[in-house]
């Protein structure tokens, strides 16, 4: 069976402190994957894309950065946090055309 | 623009047959329907999708116009757990595919 699974679950950080957000999908190979943001109250925002390993797209910057160290991992992450990166982050991954399949989420405050 | 038009909320009463509108004039015909539900805390839901016919699967009929200038996504005898925001999204299938999430279509559902 296919699942998609982010760490961590939840995060409380500081204002300028570093951020790391992982995603791992496992039981397909070479997906499509995507980071997705929603402030609290607001909508979701695609931010960064990846189709292959090293390849990264992004799509709205907000000042952080994306990897696909491997074929099954996304990482999001940023050297200094903002307030403004206080959210929802999602993974999602495209099994089957096109469709998109979202993670559970991390829901990251930053104070 | 690749936006479309959906109410802001629409109200039912568990047991009820939901018809969500929406409204998408200047789709292209290479843009999928896409349908998506969230609730608080989550990530969005699958629904399900449609170029140009209709499309049935266990959780919704989609209902698409022969002009394809709006689509109605179908909820047959809603319970509790449907209440979410239903999101109706127009997209190109390809690399990369973007999702673009607007307000959606907030689903009320009553004992």
């Amino acid at each position: 069976a296919q699942t998609i699974h982010q760490w961590p679950v939840a995060e409380i950080k500081a204002v300028g402190s570093p951020l790391s957000l992982g995603c791992t999908i496992k039981g397909k190979s070479s997906p499509n994957l995507y980071w997705y943001w929603q402030a609290t109250g607001g909508t979701l925002q695609q931010l960064f894309y990846s189709i292959t390993v090293g390849q990264v797209e992004s799509v709205v910057q907000l000042n952080l950065s994306a990897s696909r160290p491997k074929d099954d991992q996304f990482i999001l992450s940023t050297e200094k946090l903002l307030l403004s990166h206080s959210g929802f982050y999602l993974c999602a991954w495209t099994p089957v055309q096109d469709t998109q399949y979202f993670g559970p989420g991390t829901r990251l405050l930053v104070l | 623009d690749a936006k479309t038009t959906q109410p802001d909320s629409m109200e039912s009463t568990e047991g009820e047959t939901v018809h969500l509108p929406c409204s998408h004039a200047t789709i292209s015909g290479n843009e999928y329907i896409y349908w998506y539900r969230q609730v608080p805390l989550q990530g969005p839901e699958y629904v399900t999708h449609g170029l140009q016919q209709n499309t049935t699967n266990s959780m919704a009929f989609l209902a698409i116009a022969s002009d394809r200038k709006s689509s109605t996504l179908i909820l047959p005898h809603v319970s509790l757990r449907d209440a979410a925001v239903y999101h109706c999204i127009r997209m190109q299938q390809g690399t990369g595919s973007k999702l673009s999430f607007g307000k959606g279509a907030k689903l009320t559902v009553s004992p």
